[in-house]
């Protein structure tokens, strides 16, 4: 099982629509959760960090499910523009210093 | 602007030949990592430093070799790369304790020939 896997999609959804993404960790050590977006030929950026108690921000909100060990990230109101792809990432404690593992990426695509 | 400045942006190399890439940053974030991405895949965690210190090395071949000079900067000596080596090698930052996010930089747009 991977550490962190996520639906590579593609999702392909009109402008205006709302889209989640789901993804799973497998390390119940565990300590943060981030929403990274990949443009193409372009290095990840960091969306949001994923709260315990849940966050959002303009059109995005991150939840954390410890429980159930997921993260998701819902995008309201879609735009062109939101159109990348979506990186799950995971931050592990490993001996003297932390290790981050990615998902393997889902790939949004916002036709007009 | 990126705060974590890679350079060069592209660089083009040999199999014989010797090339570092350069990582630096001021944001006086103490970790500081190499990631190897290939297209349509997530990175993959090369190299990691913590307070200047090797802290893990994903068995990565010799051939690449890095290096961390103060807390600011983070090379990756390169040397007799293969071909399959080609791949944007990305760069991050990171406070110690990580829960703020990472910072990458742009990266270098590697190709061995």
């Amino acid at each position: 099982r991977k550490e962190v896997e996520q639906d590579p999609g593609p999702f392909n959804v009109p402008e205006g629509a709302t889209v989640a993404f789901n993804c799973t960790y497998s390390n119940s050590a565990s300590q943060s959760f981030f929403w990274y977006r990949q443009d193409c030929r372009k290095e990840p950026k960091l969306l949001m960090s994923v709260y315990s108690s849940g966050n959002e921000d303009g059109r995005f909100t991150a939840q954390l499910n410890r429980a159930s060990q997921y993260i998701s990230l819902l995008i309201r109101d879609s735009k062109l523009s939101d159109s990348a792809t979506y990186l799950c990432v995971v931050n592990n404690p490993y001996s003297s210093a932390s290790k981050i593992i990615f998902g393997s990426g889902t790939r949004l695509s916002i036709r007009p | 602007d990126t705060e974590v400045t890679q350079t060069p942006k592209h660089l083009v190399m040999g199999m014989t030949n010797k090339k570092s890439l350069k990582c630096e940053q001021h944001m006086g974030h103490r970790a500081m990592y190499w990631y190897k991405q290939k297209a349509k895949k997530p990175p993959e965690l090369m190299f990691v430093y913590s307070y200047e210190k090797l802290s893990i090395n994903e068995s990565v071949p010799s051939r690449f070799s890095p290096e961390c000079p103060n807390s600011s900067l983070l090379n990756l000596h390169l040397h007799a790369l293969q071909p399959e080596d080609s791949a944007l090698y990305l760069c991050a930052s990171s406070q110690a304790s990580p829960r703020d996010g990472y910072t990458f930089g742009s990266g270098t747009r590697l190709t061995v020939v």
